[in-house]
């Protein structure tokens, strides 16, 4: 089965760091774009950034460059998201998503995950 | 203030039509294509529509959609409960080297 597969909900206080993961299976993995897209509660769908699993090229929204990072551990067909220093303002789901074509940064994303709620508090 | 805008709600009866508009800008809409995302509490959104037009399978054919200039719509066509959610149009934007998403519509059946 084509999927996408998110870490757990997580609980941290402020200026703790956190990395949730992202495990994609059932499809060639190395040649399709991941990205991150936050939702806070009650507020709509925030384009974070994206990666190219084969050479982890990256793509980041100006909203969220600096602020966090993504990585990519092709040999475990996995994406991660990460902050160095949480704070409460970074509470929300957090969906990963395939997008749709091969190697295109600009595709539309076709396969989301289940998302993950982070909770800094 | 999202890049993209659209309404923040919309409804309609059982059976009627829905249209959700999307404006943006010659970056975004204006030199790239666009896609719409159905979302539901609780759930992980859902693309409708890709490349301005077209269905991904399984999406029935009640969801079209159309592009002109800077700006793109959503129709919803025979409305129906199950169709209740919130709806975000997306596109690339080649100034930020970014993805954008709308604000999102809530569309409510009567």
């Amino acid at each position: 089965e084509v999927q996408l597969v998110q870490s757990g909900a997580e609980v941290r206080k402020p200026g703790e760091s956190l990395k949730i993961s992202c495990r994609g299976s059932g499809y060639n993995f190395p040649n399709y774009w991941i990205g991150w897209v936050r939702q806070m509660s009650g507020k709509g769908l925030d384009w974070m950034a994206v990666i190219y699993p084969d050479d982890s090229d990256t793509r980041y929204s100006p909203s969220f460059q600096g602020r966090v990072s993504i990585s990519v551990d092709k040999s475990m067909s996995t994406a991660h998201l990460h902050w160095s220093s949480l704070t409460t303002s970074d509470s929300g789901i957090y969906y990963c998503a395939r997008g749709m074509s091969p190697t295109n940064v600009n595709s539309p994303f076709d396969l989301w995950g289940q998302g993950t709620m982070v909770t800094v508090s | 203030q999202s890049v993209l805008t659209q309404p923040p709600s919309v409804s309609a009866a059982p059976g009627q039509k829905v249209s959700i508009s999307c404006s943006g800008g010659t970056s975004n809409i204006g030199s790239n294509y666009v896609s719409w995302y159905q979302h539901l509490p609780g759930t992980a959104p859902k693309l409708v529509i890709y490349d301005n037009n077209k269905r991904p399978s399984g999406i029935p054919d009640r969801f079209n959609a159309s592009k002109s200039g800077s700006s793109a719509t959503l129709d919803i066509s025979g409305l129906q409960t199950g169709d209740e959610a919130e709806y975000y149009c997306g596109a690339w934007d080649i100034s930020l080297t970014a993805g954008v998403f709308g604000g999102g519509t809530l569309v409510t059946v009567l």
